[in-house]
């Protein structure tokens, strides 16, 4: 079974442009979570989708976050314009609906500048 | 509002030492506890869970946490350490009602010597 994906690994963008992060979920699985970890700092929560359904955006910064999972497949996260505070680890995680264990990709390192 | 706190930032062990990395957490209701685990260049991956009952729970290489919950903690321990332990560690909350989002706190690096 093939874990979950995420492109690209490492994004080297400068302020003001579009970056879009992408992220493939075990297959199967519903709920699909966005964390972000900025240097230095803990992993911090940004949404969860659960199919294509945004349950919770609680943690999402600023609307310059945009995050889609268009029929509750892969999602993306765009972020425009790009600042540079938004540099960090962005992570996506899945967990099948009824369990409990969330299973994290590698990340995608974004660098601001 | 919910908070994790990991009471180092980096630990260093030589092999055979004992562990305990501390954690600390704020959450007024019914919460699930974590610890995570990240190798250099590998995924998080999950180590333990508590969810109820022994509030001593068994994770994968040997590590062991203990729920106490009047001081709100759920340390990370394991009797002796190996190289291989080199990674950094984070401890996790979620509440019962908060549709599975996690809360973690800082990491904890922990670097074995050999």
């Amino acid at each position: 079974e093939a874990g979950v994906t995420q492109f690209p690994s490492h994004s080297v963008i400068e302020k003001g442009q579009t970056v879009t992060l992408r992220c493939d979920p075990i297959s199967g699985h519903d709920n699909l979570y966005w964390y972000r970890r900025v240097m230095g700092k803990e992993i911090k929560f940004l949404l969860h989708f659960v199919k294509e359904s945004k349950q919770d955006e609680s943690g999402m910064p600023n609307n310059r976050f945009l995050a889609e999972r268009t029929g509750g497949t892969y999602s993306t996260l765009k972020v425009q314009p790009a600042e540079l505070e938004d540099s960090g680890v962005y992570f996506c995680a899945s967990r099948g609906d009824g369990g409990y264990e969330q299973y994290f990709g590698p990340g995608t390192r974004l660098t601001v500048t | 509002a919910q908070s994790v706190s990991q009471h180092n930032h980096h630990v260093i062990l030589s092999e055979a030492a004992s562990l305990e990395l501390g954690c600390n957490y704020s959450y007024g209701g019914t919460v699930n506890l974590f610890w995570y685990v990240q190798y250099p260049g590998q995924h998080l991956q999950l180590l333990l869970k508590y969810f109820s009952g022994d509030p001593l729970v068994k994770g994968i290489k040997g590590f062991e946490a203990e729920f106490i919950k009047s001081k709100f903690s759920f340390n990370l321990r394991k009797p002796s350490v190996q190289w291989s332990d080199t990674a950094e560690y984070f401890c996790a909350v979620r509440g019962n009602n908060q549709g599975g989002k996690l809360i973690f706190g800082q990491g904890t690096e922990l670097s074995v010597k050999p």
